[in-house]
């Protein structure tokens, strides 16, 4: 498996909150509780928003929150404002032989 | 704070060689596992190498996996990438990152391999 499948582009309007998913398998997301979420804005690096599928950094807004369920895990964004537009990377643990593995990316857009 | 700083990216020939490093500052760097991670240009991120926080242990993404070599110095919290036999689809913008969360990263240092 080369990468996590993320939807290419999800979007919401002021206010609303979206989700936006991340599938493995059963040998990453499935098996390790280490998912974590970045969030990217154009020629920028990227800034870690959730770690362990659920916490987050300090400094991190509340608004950002995530789950998992078998071998997917979400990002929920609520309360979505114009700065949360970006591109969002999950990422998973996928044992101690190999680097972790990032998701396709999902372009975030706030109408 | 934490701050990471890449440097070493450059325009380089197919199959010659270009070292990176990332200068740490801020935290204890010894105590870190560390991540290169790469972009290409509009492309997704892709996970490089992790070395463990003592150097003991290095893992490789299977396109680098041979040409690329991770290390580090922890008496000069520097992290490094050799990188020999460079490909066209090396070229990327490369990040260093600090911990398994990933929770810092640098700016990034911009490897172009062309001809």
């Amino acid at each position: 498996q080369s990468a996590l499948t993320q939807p290419a582009s999800v979007s919401g309007s002021p206010g609303q909150s979206i989700t936006i998913s991340c599938t493995g398998t059963s040998s990453d997301v499935e098996s390790y509780n280490l998912v974590s979420w970045y969030q990217q804005h154009p020629g920028k690096a990227p800034k870690l928003v959730i770690y362990e599928i659920n916490k987050r950094p300090s400094g991190v807004s509340n608004r950002f929150s995530g789950s998992k369920s078998g071998n997917t895990a979400s990002l929920t964004i609520s309360g979505l404002q114009a700065e949360d537009e970006a591109d969002y990377y999950c990422t998973s643990y996928r044992g101690s032989t190999s680097p972790y593995l990032f998701g396709t990316g999902t372009k975030v857009t706030v109408l | 704070q934490v701050q990471l700083v890449e440097s070493g990216g450059g325009v380089v020939q197919p199959g010659r060689s270009l070292r990176l490093s990332c200068a740490a500052s801020g935290f204890t760097f010894s105590y870190y596992f560390m991540h290169w991670v790469r972009q290409a240009p509009g492309k997704g991120l892709e996970c490089v190498a992790v070395i463990s926080s003592d150097g003991s242990n290095k893992y490789y993404g299977d396109s680098v996996k041979g040409r690329f070599t991770i290390s580090r110095d922890n008496s000069k919290n520097t992290l490094y990438l050799q990188m020999n036999s460079l490909r066209a689809e090396d070229t990327a913008v490369y990040y260093c990152a600090k911990d398994d969360y990933m929770d810092a990263w640098g700016k990034g240092t911009t490897v172009t391999v062309s001809s």
